[in-house]
């Protein structure tokens, strides 16, 4: 069974630092997605991306955040200038079409110390 | 935005019981799903339901979306079903999603 494929499973990152967490979502999916969950809360959405741009962002998603869909296959999340409170789990998702299932990674958590 | 409200908030189950966690939200929705987050913090696709009822082994879920409520229910609980449930739904108007809150279960032996 296809499934999104995210990349590492952990990081751990000094505060100042900028990460780069990695997806490939599953092939001819057309709808991409990044969500965080800060330790024991709610999952919350970061930024959605279809036709090569950003189609929706929440107020989390500033400008210290940034998505890139390189090549083909990639989808990347790259967080500039770490602070503590980045510190949660990171889910990308991917999406065949607007009206279908949503498939999630596996996640990457983030520590920053 | 949608709000999304999940009830309860906790459940401590004896082995075997059943139960039914709900899904509330506030406006019209294309894309609804269920998922359970393990011990690990995965996020496992139970169920993709925008409407109609669907069951798999001892869950099952229905979701009436003209009513704009969504029902999980899981028969016969093992240990194994402990965790959070999130529900996830995507509003008409765009295709992102927004998870609820969550119900943490918790089965006892």
């Amino acid at each position: 069974e296809p499934e999104v494929t995210q990349t590492p499973s952990h990081q751990v990152t000094q505060m100042g630092q900028e990460v780069i967490l990695r997806c490939v979502p599953i092939s001819n999916h057309l709808y991409f997605y990044w969500y965080r969950q800060i330790l024991g809360q709610k999952v919350e959405f970061l930024v959605s991306f279809y036709n090569n741009e950003i189609s929706e962002k929440s107020e989390i998603f500033d400008d210290q955040f940034s998505v890139e869909r390189p090549d083909g296959s990639n989808f990347t999340l790259k967080i500039r200038s770490t602070k503590l409170e980045d510190s949660a789990m990171y889910f990308c998702a991917s999406k065949g079409q607007a009206n279908t299932e949503a498939f999630f990674g596996q996640g990457t958590r983030l520590t920053v110390v | 935005g949608i709000q999304v409200e999940q009830s309860p908030p906790d459940l401590i189950l004896q082995e075997g019981a059943n139960s039914t966690l709900r899904c509330n939200f506030s406006d019209s929705v294309n894309n609804l799903q269920w998922f359970h987050q393990n011990p690990w913090g995965q996020l496992i696709n139970l169920f993709y339901i925008p409407s109609g009822t669907k069951q798999n082994g001892r869950l099952s879920a229905t979701t009436v979306a003209t009513e704009r409520y969504s029902l999980l229910y899981i028969s016969s609980s093992q240990t194994t079903d402990s965790g959070v449930y999130f529900c996830a739904v995507g509003p008409y108007n765009n295709n992102d999603m927004r998870f609820g809150a969550g119900t943490r279960l918790t089965v006892k032996p």
